[in-house]
């Protein structure tokens, strides 16, 4: 079974700052994708950011973008320019490929979150 | 674009009862994911479905069941409730079975047991 490990309960950063939250996971499966979801205070999950295990280059939506390096099985996220919006509890989460997922069939393993607080 | 509808968004009940959760996926997707999220935890996976069959289970109570219909939306039907499935539970969908496509959240339900 994969676990997905968030050691960072919380982050402080000032609006117009840069913070990086920490994931790592344990797998020995080679096809697997990982996400990053944005819980705010509303409870919805909103998806931030997806990677491809197979793709080597680091994935990029406007402000976010990840540090993925497969061999420490480390998936970091970086948010820039932080604005009050960005407050959320982050999850990252696991999910097998379609050539691992034979118990697994797509569902996700997330890890306990990081609660993001943006102070003006 | 459309999401992934949820109804109720809350509901409340009392102990023993039974509860149903509705989940109408985006239009053309085919794959339906039920998690519960208690307070101050994070999503933990139930079940899914994939063109109306059972594709996986997780740590889903006997108590409850679901299904996905014809026309993809999926019901969570939970029976004899007790406090602690007091919870926030979102159902998610996705296109190809789920296996490449990525997973949309619709917003919740809130289910509050008394």
């Amino acid at each position: 079974a994969q676990t997905v490990t968030q050691s960072q309960p919380e982050m402080s950063v000032q609006e117009a700052e840069t913070v990086t939250l920490s994931c790592t996971y344990d797998t020995s499966e080679s096809d697997y994708y990982l996400f990053w979801y944005k819980q705010p205070p509303s409870r919805q999950m909103i998806l931030v950011i997806r990677q491809e295990a197979y793709k080597q280059q680091n994935a990029t939506e406007n402000r976010f973008s990840v540090n993925f390096q497969k061999a420490a099985k480390s998936f970091s996220l970086k948010i820039s320019d932080s604005q009050l919006g960005d407050a959320a509890m982050y999850f990252c989460a696991y999910r097998s490929g379609a050539e691992e997922a034979t118990d697994s069939w797509g569902k996700l393993q997330f890890g306990a979150g990081t609660q993001v607080v943006v102070t003006p | 674009a459309a999401g992934v509808i949820q109804s109720p968004r809350h509901l409340i009940k009392e102990k023993r009862e039974t509860a149903t959760l509705k989940c109408y996926p985006i239009p053309r997707h085919d794959t339906v994911y039920w998690y519960q999220q208690g307070p101050g935890q994070d999503p933990q996976f139930l079940i899914s479905f994939y063109e109306k069959m059972q594709s996986d289970k997780g740590s889903i109570p006997d108590r409850f069941s679901a299904q996905q219909f014809s026309d993809y939306h999926s019901e969570l039907n939970m029976s004899s409730l007790e406090l602690g499935d007091s919870a926030l539970y979102f159902c998610a969908s996705s296109s190809q079975g789920g296996l490449t496509d990525t997973q949309y959240f619709g917003p919740g339900t809130r289910l509050t047991v008394l």
